[in-house]
This record gives C-alpha cells, structure tokens and sequence, in this order.
C-alpha cells in the first residue's frame, strides 16, 4: 500500500525568504508524485508532478520540488515566498497507472509579511 | 459547465436522513473519486470509479455508496447520516493521459 507522510503540520516563513514543506512517501514501484494547494475554503488546486524524467521539477506560481528517490522524499521549494502563498498544501503519491491518489494530513504554510 | 461541479455547496442534514451528493464533470474523464476532508486527517478517499459502470472501496467507505451510470455522473449517497459523517466532501477525476485528479469546489456537510 502506498502512503504519505508530512511530517510539519504548519511551516512558518517570513516573506522574500525560502520556504520548503516537507513530504516522503512508500510506494511499491515508481511513484507518481504530487503538490496541491488549497486556499480558504476552495477545492484543491493542481501545482506539479513527478512522472519521470528530471529530478526537479518547476510548477505553478514559482514552486518547484526535488524528487529525491534514495530518500524517498519529494520536497516542496520556492526560492522567494509571498505573503500570497499562504495555504494548505498537500502532498499526493499513486502507483503507476490509473489508480486514486493517496494523500498526506496536509501543511499550512504561514509567509508573514 | 466548465471543469467539475459539485451540489450543494452546503447542507445540514438531520442525523438518519438520506442524502446524494451530486458530481457532475464535462472534460470526459474516465475515472471519478469522491474524498472527505476532516481536520488533521488530510483527504481520505471514501470510493472510486475507473470507468463507467465500475465503482471500488476506498479507505472510509463505510456509511456511502456511489454508482456511476454514465461518464459525467458519480452521486455520493450516504443511506442514513451520522454525525461522524459531517466533513467537507470532494469530488475529483482524472484521465489516464494527464494522470492527475481535478477537484470540484466541495461540499460542506453538517449532520445533527
């Protein structure tokens, strides 16, 4: 079975500094990898994904991740965060193949101004 | 109807009704999920559709059926509400091209 951990419930970052949210997974096979966001009461909205190919991955509004397969990990990064990017994010993995995805309990990210 | 709509917006039911969440997608995807969002508990899938006329378990899928008659429509019913099952309810599809899953704007459902 496959499974997501991230293991910060809320990150805290001031604005213009890096941010980073945490995520590992277990997967059985090659893992397709994933980054939601929700904001305040809106569905979960579609940031990038890890298919294959190259390890970083760039996605929606200036985010990108790194799949980092020896450590099981698929860390969110921003190199300069907006007070715009506060949210829920969450992280996703599932099988190869047309199977649901499996979700972490989420992040919230705080960026103060 | 562009992407996924998902109704009500918003119910409170009384605990033993019966109630159908409503799903509707107009980008022909095959597959359709339906998830609950609880605090600190992330999404959890509830059941799951592959195609047209399957459906499968997911992790809580206890108190819901689903059907799925045709490619559009995958309806949540939960037979007689409890108020464990009060949560806010997503509904999302996928296509096996894109490999990942569109969500509606949800349901927030409250059972007293």
């Amino acid at each position: 079975a496959q499974s997501v951990a991230q293991p910060e419930d809320q990150v805290n970052v001031a604005e213009g500094n890096p941010l980073t949210v945490k995520c590992t997974y277990s997967v059985s096979g090659n893992p397709y990898l994933f980054w939601y966001v929700q904001y305040p009461n809106r569905g979960l909205q579609f940031l990038l994904k890890y298919i294959t190919g190259d390890n970083l991955v760039k996605g929606s509004y200036g985010f990108e991740a790194e799949f980092n397969k020896s450590q099981t990990s698929f860390h969110l990064k921003k190199p300069s965060a907006l007070v715009s990017d506060s949210a829920l994010y969450f992280c996703a993995v599932r099988r190869t193949g047309n199977t649901p995805l499996v979700f972490g309990k989420g992040t919230r990210l705080s960026v103060i101004a | 109807i562009a992407g996924i709509t998902q109704a009500p917006t918003s119910q409170i039911l009384a605990a033993g009704r019966r109630m159908t969440l409503r799903c509707t997608q107009d980008m022909r995807h095959n597959a359709m999920y339906w998830y609950r969002q609880d605090l600190g508990l992330g999404l959890r899938l509830i059941h799951y559709s592959n195609t047209a006329g399957t459906t499968g378990k997911g992790e809580v899928p206890d108190g819901y059926s689903v059907s799925r008659a045709n490619t559009d429509d995958f309806p949540l019913t939960l037979a007689s509400a409890v108020p464990s099952q009060t949560s806010v309810y997503f509904c999302a599809s996928s296509d096996s091209n894109s490999n990942e899953q569109f969500f509606g704007p949800g349901t927030r459902l409250t059972v007293l």
